[in-house]
């Protein structure tokens, strides 16, 4: 079975970091493209980050710079590494699967885990 | 980028009814195009995807249509457990959801 499982999210400072982890089972991460996919309190979904299998990273420009998405093949664990955080960075961010052979597609989520960026 | 335009914002319905939401891509994206459901306090769940194709394991009343720039999600009946907002999606963009009620 399929599971993501995300954690590291907490409340943090402005301009401080923080790193997500999201621990993946019943797949390789490896195998398929990653992303990250965040939503601000009562907000819409807004993606942040992929990962493809071949080892290519995109932000999107609200992050880039600021964000870095990796992944532990021996751990088959996804990360998103967040520097200089802001208080627009507040979301739940959520780790999902790419679905192999389709375009942007994600077919499993993790949970989520709040990221509180406040004084 | 591509901007997704998707309406309406919300919407009141009574059970059995049938609902439609839209989704208006700013240039054309073939039927590179998906929805998906999200319930309060859960992440998104995949419905539908490449515009038409219904996931494995999603209820034959939802459906979706369209290639590209027009887009169309429909519950064909809808059931109390539908309450939930929508979302349309393509590439990087998702649109700005459809929080669907029952009247």
């Amino acid at each position: 079975e399929v599971q993501l499982v995300e954690s590291g999210g907490g409340l943090v400072q402005p301009g401080g970091s923080l790193r997500l982890s999201c621990a993946a089972s019943g797949f390789t991460v490896s195998s398929n493209y990653m992303s990250w996919v965040r939503q601000a309190p009562g907000k819409g979904l807004e993606w942040v980050s992929v990962i493809y299998s071949g080892g290519s990273t995109y932000y999107a420009d609200s992050v880039k710079g600021r964000f870095t998405i990796s992944r532990d093949n021996s751990k088959n664990t996804l990360y998103l590494q967040m520097n200089s955080l802001r208080a627009e960075d507040t979301a739940v961010y959520y780790c999902a699967r790419g679905v192999v052979g389709a375009t942007w597609t994600f077919d499993y989520w993790g949970q989520g885990t709040l990221v509180t960026v406040s004084s | 980028d591509i901007q997704m335009t998707q309406s309406p914002s919300s919407l009141s319905a009574s059970v059995g009814d049938r609902v439609t939401i839209t989704c208006q891509a700013s240039q054309d994206i073939s039927n590179y195009l998906n929805w998906y459901q999200q319930k309060p306090g859960k992440a998104p769940k995949l419905l539908i995807y490449d515009a038409s194709n219904l996931e494995t394991g999603v209820p034959s009343r939802f459906s979706g249509s369209g290639s590209g720039t027009d887009f169309t999600f429909t519950i064909s009946s809808l059931q109390p457990e539908d309450i939930a907002t929508y979302y349309c999606q393509q590439y990087n963009t998702f649109g700005g959801g459809t929080k669907v009620e029952i009247k």
